[in-house]
This record gives structure tokens, sequence and C-alpha cells, in this order.
């Protein structure tokens, strides 16, 4: 079946620093991918996403760009705040009720 | 616009004793509706989803069920819990159309704990 593979962290960087979450994926046919975020105590937001292969998705300064021969969607980001400290969790989508498969999660810490 | 309502946010019930959780979503029609649970260290696990009032997809055997009485209410349910029912239960919705365009909306979730 489809899977999601990820590093659970926790990655503690300091403020400013060049951040890098990788994902990859198991997946038949073509999935659409995806980054959430959860801050502490709220449910997850879609942070990002790409649909086909090359897509690059942006916001709020995070990129990840669709990997195909890879298979994979690293989550990027040039210069970390303290607010940006979340758990990310990389996910993908297919199928016919369009199931979301999430990947363990990587836990963001960033200090002053 | 579109929100999603869970309640309670958080909640200590005794092993054995019954669970029910309600999430509601507003400002759209006809949504796929989706239970998750979270547990510590693994990630996210469908529990069960909707495409539509009464029909009820269970993704993995478990103690608890799921009901869709109406069209946007979706509850979460078990008759007796047990200490592994713990975790954090988070709602989601996605429009039936458009679904990998918007992604999946989440509720805000429940801390369950079993004691």
């Amino acid at each position: 079946g489809d899977s999601v593979t990820q590093m659970e962290g926790p990655v503690t960087l300091s403020e400013e620093a060049f951040l890098t979450i990788n994902c990859t994926y198991t997946a038949t046919g073509y999935p659409s991918l995806f980054w959430y975020v959860q801050y502490p105590g709220e449910g997850l937001q879609l942070l990002l996403k790409a649909t086909k292969a090359d897509d690059k998705g942006s916001n709020k300064g995070f990129e990840a760009t669709y990997r195909k021969e890879t298979t994979s969607f690293h989550l990027e980001k040039g210069s970390v705040q303290v607010s940006d400290s979340a758990v990310y969790f990389c996910a993908l989508s297919q199928g016919g009720y369009q199931k979301v498969t999430f990947g363990i999660g990587t836990k963001l810490q960033v200090i002053p | 616009s579109q929100t999603i309502h869970q309640w309670p946010a958080t909640l200590v019930q005794p092993v054995g004793s019954p669970l029910s959780l309600e999430c509601t979503v507003e400002g759209t029609s006809n949504p796929n509706l989706y239970w998750y649970r979270q547990a510590a260290g693994r990630g996210l696990q469908l529990l069960f989803y909707s495409v539509g009032i009464g029909q009820i997809s269970s993704e993995v055997p478990q103690n608890l069920s799921a009901s869709r009485p109406q069209d946007r209410q979706f509850i979460l349910s078990s008759k007796k819990l047990l200490l592994s029912d713990s975790g954090f239960y988070l709602c989601a919705w996605s429009d039936r159309d458009t679904p990998l365009v918007y992604g999946y909306t989440f509720g805000s979730g429940t801390r369950l704990t079993v004691v």
C-alpha cells in the first residue's frame, strides 16, 4: 500500500538557520503530495501542496518540489523563525475517496 | 467560508465507559468526512471516512465506531473504552468535487485520556 517516510526528529535549529525535512513516498500511480503543520495543542493545517511531477509548492517561505524520479517531496526554508516550531507532516493522497496517508511527523524546534 | 467544529477539546474517561465525539462542518455541502487518531510516535492513522449520510468505511478493526446522521455531522463512538484508545482524535473534511486542490481541513482535535 501507499506509505510516507520522514524522520521523526526532533530537529533543533537556531533561528535563521536553513531547514530541510526529508520526505519520500511509495505509491502506485501519481499521488498528490502535501505538507501539513501542527502547532502545539492544535489540529493540522495545510502548509503547501503539489499535484504533479516537478510542481513546486510554496507558502510562508517554505518550499517543496515533487520529484517523481526520486519519489521525494523534501520541505525547505531558507531562514527559520522561533514561530516555525511545530510538527510537520508529509502526506500523499490518491484513490477514489481521496484518502490521505501521512508520515509519522517531524518535530521542529527553533531556538533563539 | 467553511468551518469545522470538533468537541470536546479534552476528555478524561475511565476504562469501560462509553465515548461520543462530535464533529460538524459549516459552509459546505456533501463533504467527505474523516476521523484520524494521532498516537505518540505513530503519526496519524485513518480510522473512518464517509462520503455521504449513513455511509461509513472503516480502515482498521478496533473498538470504535462512526456514524454520519446528517450531511455535515460525523460522530465517533465507543461502547466501552480501552486504555489503548487514548490519543488525539482529529476530524477532517474535504471537498467532494475538488479534494486534491484544497486538501483536508482539520478540526482542532480532542485529547482523550482513558484512565
